[in-house]
């Protein structure tokens, strides 16, 4: 069964630093998201994307954050300069279409600690 | 998007049936009902969704009333393995394409 992946699993960096998470979605989805999830908190929607655009983001998506497809597989979310408080989970997921009978399918995740 | 109503948490014995229940009075007609769950920190799971026809699938059926302002999540037979916390969401893509997540259900199946 095609899931998406992500990599890496767990990434540490000092405050200040950037860093790069990469996600692969499924291969035939057209829509990829990035959520993220504070330790004990809720699951919260950072950035939506489709045809190398951004389609929708939250409040927290700001200039600190990117995203890209760099090529045909990879989808990318790009953190300058990194905060305690960026330390979280972070999901991605990809859905094939984007109208609400599109469910979207989650990746395992990359836990960010940054201390 | 409309606002999701979830007990916090819920027991049920393994082999018997979970009954998830979600309260969305304030969904329109467009609005679909999903269900997620998420096991420890993993990323969330897609369980099923629907928009007014109960659904069923290998992993749950969803029973959803006429008046569409509420819901129940059935898990035919609970494992251990279902011990997670349940997400209803309630989501009109129409002018949004994100998932909002609530605190959830937290299901706990004991032996």
């Amino acid at each position: 069964e095609p899931e998406v992946t992500q990599t890496p699993s767990h990434q540490v960096t000092q405050m200040g630093q950037e860093v790069i998470l990469r996600c692969v979605p499924i291969s035939n989805h057209l829509y990829f998201y990035w959520y993220r999830q504070i330790l004990g908190q809720k699951v919260e929607f950072l950035v939506s994307f489709y045809n190398n655009e951004i389609s929708e983001k939250s409040e927290i998506f700001d200039d600190q954050f990117s995203v890209e497809r760099p090529d045909g597989s990879n989808f990318t979310l790009k953190i300058r300069s990194t905060k305690l408080e960026d330390s979280a989970m972070y999901f991605c997921a990809s859905s094939e279409g984007d109208t609400s009978s599109y469910e979207q399918y989650f990746g395992p995740g990359t836990r960010l600690t940054v201390t | 998007d409309a606002k999701t109503t979830q007990p916090p948490s819920m027991d049920c014995a393994e082999g018997r049936a979970a009954n998830l229940p979600c309260n969305h009075s304030t969904i329109s007609g467009n609005e679909y009902v999903y269900w997620y769950r998420q096991i420890h920190s993993q990323g969330p799971q897609y369980i099923i969704h629907g928009l007014k026809n109960n659904e069923t699938n290998e992993m749950a059926s969803l029973i959803i009333t006429e008046d569409r302002k509420s819901s129940t999540l059935i898990l035919p037979h609970a494992t251990l393995r279902d011990t997670a916390v349940y997400y209803c969401i309630v989501r009109d893509s129409y002018n949004t394409h994100k998932l909002i997540f609530g605190t959830g259900t937290r299901i706990q199946v004991f032996p």
